[in-house]
């Protein structure tokens, strides 16, 4: 069975442009989540969406959104980018109930210029 | 902020000896996760243990959970250069989005 995919794999950007990441999570997982990690750290949580409502933000400015098709497939996009913005950015999937693991894909490497 | 604070940050041993990392937390859990990351890939989803279990094995990995203490340790038995990697706690919050709040994470570098 095919794991949590993303697409693009690598993406290079200038400051100020928008991007547009996806992902599709496993067949039959209902909940994809979103999570940022810059270089050295821990990833850090965007969203979470099941059944294509959100179900919780993180700590990141109003130019992150995202939503959730009725495939469950997911779109993260990011606003006028910040160098800060430069990081792995990953895609989380899971069957949406409690007490059950997230499956990672290998997740999108952006880089701001 | 980050919940979770792995321990020791980076730990380098010989192939075949046994590897202890710790995780401590500082509010109430759902449950924790071990996870680990290879070099620029994503997150390898290794335990889960719930926050009404004290201790859980899978193949040569061991973790325990101490609520009262609010801490965790992964151990890694008889380990292999291809366990080198970073290894994170991950940490389920009690609340209704399934967050997880993710430490620095140790990063662990088997020698041959």
């Amino acid at each position: 069975d095919a794991g949590v995919t993303q697409s693009p794999t690598h993406l290079i950007k200038t400051r100020g442009q928008h991007v547009t990441l996806r992902c599709s999570p496993i067949s039959g997982h209902k909940s994809v989540s979103w999570y940022q990690q810059v270089l050295g750290q821990g990833p850090q949580f965007i969203f979470q969406y099941y059944e294509k409502e959100e179900r919780g933000r993180g700590n990141f400015p109003d130019r992150f959104s995202a939503r959730q098709f009725p495939n469950y497939s997911s779109e993260l996009n990011v606003n006028a980018l910040l160098l800060g913005d430069s990081a792995l950015y990953l895609c989380a999937s899971s069957v949406g109930q409690s007490n059950q693991p997230q499956h990672f894909g290998d997740g999108t490497r952006l880089s701001i210029l | 902020s980050q919940q979770g604070e792995e321990d020791p940050q980076a730990l380098s041993i010989q192939e075949g000896e046994n590897a202890t990392m710790n995780c401590s937390y500082k509010t109430s859990i759902n449950n924790l996760q071990w996870y680990r990351q290879n070099s620029g890939r994503g997150l390898v989803h290794l335990i889960l243990i719930r926050s009404n279990e004290r201790e859980k094995h899978s193949g040569r990995l061991r973790v325990t959970l101490d609520t009262s203490k609010k801490s965790s340790s992964l151990l890694i038995t008889a380990s292999r250069a291809a366990d080198t990697a970073s290894y994170f706690c991950a940490t389920d919050l009690i609340q209704g989005a399934q967050k997880l709040v993710f430490g620095q994470g140790t990063r662990l570098t088997i020698n041959p």
